[in-house]
Order: structure tokens, then C-alpha cells, then sequence
């Protein structure tokens, strides 16, 4: 299974409201990212979990909101958006660097197309 | 600083014909480049992943070639086809974080009947 699944496909909320956004890997990948991308560009780093501990915070706005409860999942928790935030929202995964493998592929999920109003 | 540029921004081809994507690449140290597709609103799906020692790798009627020499990159499409029609988008790994990628800006392929 080379799968990573999101949950939701789409999601239109209002500056105040509380949502996540969800992602899930059963590869047994223990490095996993959120990465934000705007239209016709390529996407953004946000964040990087390695072993369910947050490794990289690209200065990413508070108001976004990373959690790992395990090694298969992960959330991203959005509160008081902007209009701006509206994006596609991809998770990946991949094994982790710190094995030392030569190379490691980072397979992205299908994305979260979200719209802020 | 570490930057991925690819040529030409978009192109439109007739289906059954073949076209070449070109990257440059300033990633160092240099660790693997990937090609991927990603159609309008999805995820990017890998095509191809080649380390410093591969100078060419296949996926189907997709062929990459590396030359790390002079830090290029070519992504070719043989008999493209209809679903062919996508942004390719190629990303580097390397540089000061084994985490980070840096990608190119993409390049759109429209095919047409």
C-alpha cells in the first residue's frame, strides 16, 4: 500500500471557525509533512514530523496548528484563517532521513483544497 | 542558495507527439532528483527518482535523464496522450536539510486530439 489519504477532499470555512484536516499512512513512514500550495505553484513546506516529534516549522502562522498522535497519522488544526490561507493543502510521507537512506521517496496524498470565506 | 529551474514554463503538444521538459539545478550537496506529475487539485505522483550514479531511469512512456556534471535534468514523453495533460514538476533533494526539497515552478504540458 504506497497510499496516503485525506480527509477531506474539500472544506469551506469562515475566518473564526475551528477545523482539521486529516492524514493518514500505513507504509511505515516515520517522516511525515504538510505542505501548502497555491495555484501554479509549486508547493510550500510547513511542516515536518520525524518519529511523531516535531522536527521543522517553516515560521508557519500560529493560527495553523500541527499534531501527530501516532506514526500513521496526522493532523493540522486551522483556527481564525485568513482569506489568504485558501490553498491546496498536501500531506506526504516518506522514510526518514535519519536512516541514512541514499534516497527516499516522499509520497504525497491527494490534498485538501481549501477555501477560506 | 539552492534553486530548481525548469524550461519551458508551459507547451502544448498534439497527442501522439513527443516532448522534452528541461531542469537546471543549483541544489548542493546534491542527493537524488524526482520527477513528478500532478494533475489540476491533486497531489503530485512521482514518475521517476534518480541518485548521482543513474544518468537515465524509465517509468512507462516516461524516460528522465541526469547529468550531474552539469546539473541538468530532462524529462521525456514519448507518444504522449490525452491524460498526459498535467503540470511535471521537478524536485531536488540535498542541500543543508535531508527534509527539504527544492522545487521547480513546474512545467505545464497540455495535450491536445
Amino acid at each position: 500500500d504506497t497510499e496516503v489519504t485525506q480527509t477531506p477532499k474539500h472544506l469551506v470555512m469562515g475566518m473564526t471557525n475551528k477545523k482539521s484536516l486529516k492524514c493518514e499512512q500505513h507504509m511505515g513512514h516515520r517522516a511525515m509533512y504538510w505542505y501548502k500550495q497555491k495555484a501554479k505553484k509549486p508547493p510550500e513546506l510547513m511542516f515536518v514530523y520525524s518519529y511523531e516529534k516535531l522536527s521543522i516549522n517553516e515560521s508557519v502562522p500560529s493560527r495553523f496548528s500541527p499534531e501527530c498522535p501516532n506514526s500513521s497519522l496526522l493532523n493540522l488544526h486551522l483556527h481564525a484563517l485568513q482569506p489568504e490561507d485558501s490553498a491546496l493543502y498536501l500531506c506526504a510521507s516518506s522514510q526518514s532521513p535519519a536512516t541514512g537512506a541514499p534516497s527516499y521517496e516522499q509520497y504525497f496524498g491527494p490534498g485538501t483544497r481549501l477555501t477560506v470565506t | 542558495k539552492n534553486q530548481v529551474e525548469q524550461s519551458p514554463q508551459s507547451l502544448i503538444i498534439l497527442e501522439g507527439k513527443n516532448c522534452t521538459l528541461q531542469c537546471n539545478y543549483t541544489v548542493s550537496p546534491f542527493s537524488n532528483l524526482r520527477w513528478y506529475k500532478q494533475d489540476t487539485g491533486r497531489g503530485p505522483v512521482s514518475l521517476t527518482i534518480m541518485t548521482f550514479s543513474e544518468n537515465t531511469k524509465s517509468n512507462g512512456r516516461y524516460t528522465a535523464t541526469l547529468d550531474a556534471d552539469t546539473k541538468q535534468s530532462s524529462l521525456h514523453i514519448t507518444a504522449s496522450q490525452l491524460s498526459d495533460s498535467a503540470s511535471y514538476i521537478c524536485v531536488v533533494s540535498g542541500g543543508s536539510n535531508d527534509y527539504k526539497l527544492s522545487f521547480g515552478a513546474g512545467t505545464t504540458v497540455t495535450v491536445r486530439a
